[in-house]
């Protein structure tokens, strides 16, 4: 079975632009949650994704967005970028309500 | 609201030696416990977990973890460390049941491994 891909793996974006991470789930996974991880820190929720609809959202403004798709597969959106945005963004899949997530390697994003 | 701490940020062990990464947890509702290790650059890889079943729990690369509800910990335990080990450790609490398995992580730890 394959893993959770990420694209791309390294982001360079200039502050106030706006930039979109991509994610395909494992496959079988119907669950997509997204994550940041500042340097340093623990992964912080963003929100999750169940059946292409929001399904909880962490403590993230409006200018971070999300989309899942029919086949699981997610997009994260984040606009009018800050220098504090820059971080590891981690995708992760599930099963629905079985308990545990397979993770991505991410991608590095980098604010200048 | 749930919370996870993680004591010590920095752990150092010779090879061979017993590794013990610590975390409390804070839960309102009976919890879900996991281990994640992340190598340098890499995403998080799941260790271990307890979801209510035994409170022993094995993982993957002879870790283990015991779930102590009346010391509100989850400790990280292998009896002999391996080089390998090196890595960055976190520990997450999320609620039991429902479909919304948000995660909240500890800082992490991180495993230095002295030959």
């Amino acid at each position: 079975e394959t893993g959770v891909t990420q694209s791309p793996t390294h982001l360079i974006k200039t502050r106030g632009q706006q930039v979109t991470l991509r994610c395909s789930s494992q496959s079988g996974h119907n669950t997509v949650s997204w994550y940041q991880q500042a340097l340093g820190q623990g992964p912080q929720f963003i929100f999750q994704y169940y059946r292409e609809e929001e399904n909880g959202r962490g403590n993230f403004p409006p200018r971070f967005s999300g989309l899942q798709f029919p086949n699981y597969s997610s997009e994260l959106n984040v606009n009018a970028l800050e220098l504090d945005d820059s971080a590891l963004y981690l995708c992760a899949s599930s099963w629905g309500d079985r308990v545990g997530y397979t993770f991505g390697s991410g991608t590095r994003l980098t604010v200048v | 609201a749930q919370s996870v701490t993680q004591l010590g940020s920095h752990v150092s062990v010779s090879e061979g030696a017993l590794v013990l990464l610590r975390c409390n947890y804070s839960s309102s509702v009976p919890p879900y416990l996991f281990w994640y290790v992340q190598y340098p650059n890499q995403g998080l890889q799941l260790l271990l977990k307890y979801t209510s079943a035994a409170t022993l729990v094995k993982g993957i690369n002879g870790f283990e973890a015991e779930f102590k509800k009346s010391e509100t910990s989850f400790h990280l335990t292998k009896p002999s460390a391996h080089m390998s080990d090196a890595a960055e450790y976190f520990c997450a609490v999320s609620k039991s049941g429902g479909s919304n398995y948000k995660l909240t992580f500890g800082k992490g730890t991180l495993l230095t491994v002295n030959p």
